[in-house]
């Protein structure tokens, strides 16, 4: 049974150009949620995508998009970057509808993003 | 949303028990307690999660006064593999998201 899957590990992009972070969510998991990660710090969430819509946001600029697929894969698109969206990109999946789910979401491994 | 104070750092030896404390003074009537592990360059890990007196699983324990304004993650027995952060999250049952400090830097030693 695959866990949460991210794509790429790493990548490297300069100022101003856009990014697009890719995750599958763990067997059987309907909903997937963003988090960034700046260094030495927790992860702050970006949003959450169930039913190919977004379905909370937490305070992120518009530059900060997302799309959720059919088969409930998620990207992460970023807009315009700045030197300050250097962090780790989480993709954490879970099962909106399992009633005992509670608050554990499966996180990915991330990507590490460096803005030049 | 209730915030939390945690420990900046911890450091135990091996084979010894480790008590994380978390403060949540403002803690609501409907907020659960949960914790979570990561190591580095991993995402991370939903540990255990209560909402009053003591929950235990094959991990970890969690203490919970009955004020609630509190609670104690209690490792049994670390290992050098216990390096990690801890993070103590409180919010509603099932939210959407999860609302993340700096945690407690766990440092394990021989």
């Amino acid at each position: 049974d695959a866990g949460v899957t991210q794509s790429p590990t790493h990548l490297i992009k300069t100022r101003g150009q856009q990014v697009t972070l890719r995750c599958s969510p763990k067997s059987g998991h309907d909903t997937v949620s963003w988090y960034q990660q700046a260094l030495g710090q927790g992860p702050q969430f970006i949003f959450q995508y169930y039913e190919e819509e977004e379905r909370q946001r937490g305070n992120f600029p518009d530059r900060f998009s997302g799309h959720q697929f059919p088969n409930y894969s998620s990207e992460l698109n970023v807009n315009a970057l700045l030197l300050g969206d250097s962090a780790l990109y989480l993709c954490a999946s879970s099962l909106l509808t399992d009633p005992r789910a509670g608050d554990e979401q499966f996180f990915g491994p991330g990507t590490r993003l460096t803005v030049l | 949303l209730a915030k939390t104070t945690q420990p900046i750092s911890m450091d135990s030896y091996e084979g010894q028990e480790v008590n994380i404390t978390c403060s949540h003074n403002n803690i609501a009537t409907n907020d659960y307690i949960t914790w979570y592990q990561q190591f580095p360059s991993q995402g991370p890990r939903f540990i255990i999660q209560g909402y009053k007196t003591k929950v235990t699983n094959e991990v970890a324990s969690l203490f919970i006064p009955a004020d609630r304004k509190s609670s104690t993650l209690s490792l049994p027995r670390v290992s050098l593999s216990d390096t990690a952060v801890y993070y103590c999250l409180v919010g509603p049952y099932n939210t959407d998201k999860l609302i993340f400090g700096t945690g407690t830097r766990l440092q394990v030693f021989p």
